[in-house]
């Protein structure tokens, strides 16, 4: 699968705990995403990547959360002291600055906090 | 920012009916706009795309429309099937970013 992937596809956790999700994007792709989705809603804009850097952060990204992409591939983004309202799907999508604007969306991670 | 509005939230047709589904969009300067399928637990699948140089699109029974001037584009999708029930997410690009601003969803169902 050259799709956009990501690991875990579930996740439980209990509040106060830290999790940790990984987004693989499509390999030629420089631009990865993060969104949160909630039940009903659109997915909301988290934090973006070119190659290794972060070039933007949402408002909603509390210091709670935290996102890397080190070697400009794969993606982390870590959650510190969950709280029920993290509770979503975690969405990652990646695409190619330049000529191609479409964005790929990964399968997501569920997390729900208990 | 960018902001993007999306109506109806839920939409019911029979099938073989057209149905249409609109948004509109407050920065003059965004100039991609992508539609967006999901179906339950699944990811957001790109379905169609249009670009601010264009005021038409159209792949088999789906097609976007772009009114640049009154800042509005639309969904249409034909001779519906059941297949087609699903939620469907109208985006539009924020500036040079890339960064994806999504309407709140519609909720198609269409019965057999």
């Amino acid at each position: 699968d050259t799709g956009v992937s990501q690991d875990p596809r579930h996740k439980i956790t209990k509040r106060g705990q830290n999790v940790t999700f990984r987004c693989d994007p499509i390999s030629e792709h420089n631009r990865l995403y993060w969104y949160r989705q909630t039940l009903g809603q659109g997915p909301e804009f988290l934090t973006y990547f070119q190659n290794e850097a972060q070039l933007e952060k949402s408002r909603l990204l509390s210091d709670r959360f935290s996102a890397e992409r080190p070697k400009g591939s794969f993606s982390t983004l870590e959650i510190q002291r969950t709280e029920q309202g993290d509770s979503a799907m975690y969405l990652c999508a990646s695409s190619l600055m330049g000529l191609g604007l479409e964005a790929f969306f990964g399968q997501g991670t569920r997390l729900t906090v208990v | 920012g960018e902001n993007v509005e999306q109506h109806p939230s839920t939409l019911s047709v029979q099938e073989g009916d057209s149905a249409v589904i609109k948004c509109t969009y407050s920065d003059s300067a965004s100039n991609y706009f992508p539609w967006y399928k999901q179906e339950l637990g699944k990811r957001p699948q790109l379905i169609i795309d249009i670009r601010s140089n264009v005021g038409e699109k159209k792949d088999q029974r789906i097609a976007v429309t772009l009114n640049k001037t009154a800042k509005h584009f639309s969904l249409h999708i034909t001779e519906t099937q059941p297949e087609d029930s699903a939620v469907y997410f109208c985006a539009a690009i924020e500036g040079n970013t890339g960064k994806l601003i999504f309407g709140q969803g519609t909720t198609l169902q269409v019965k057999p």
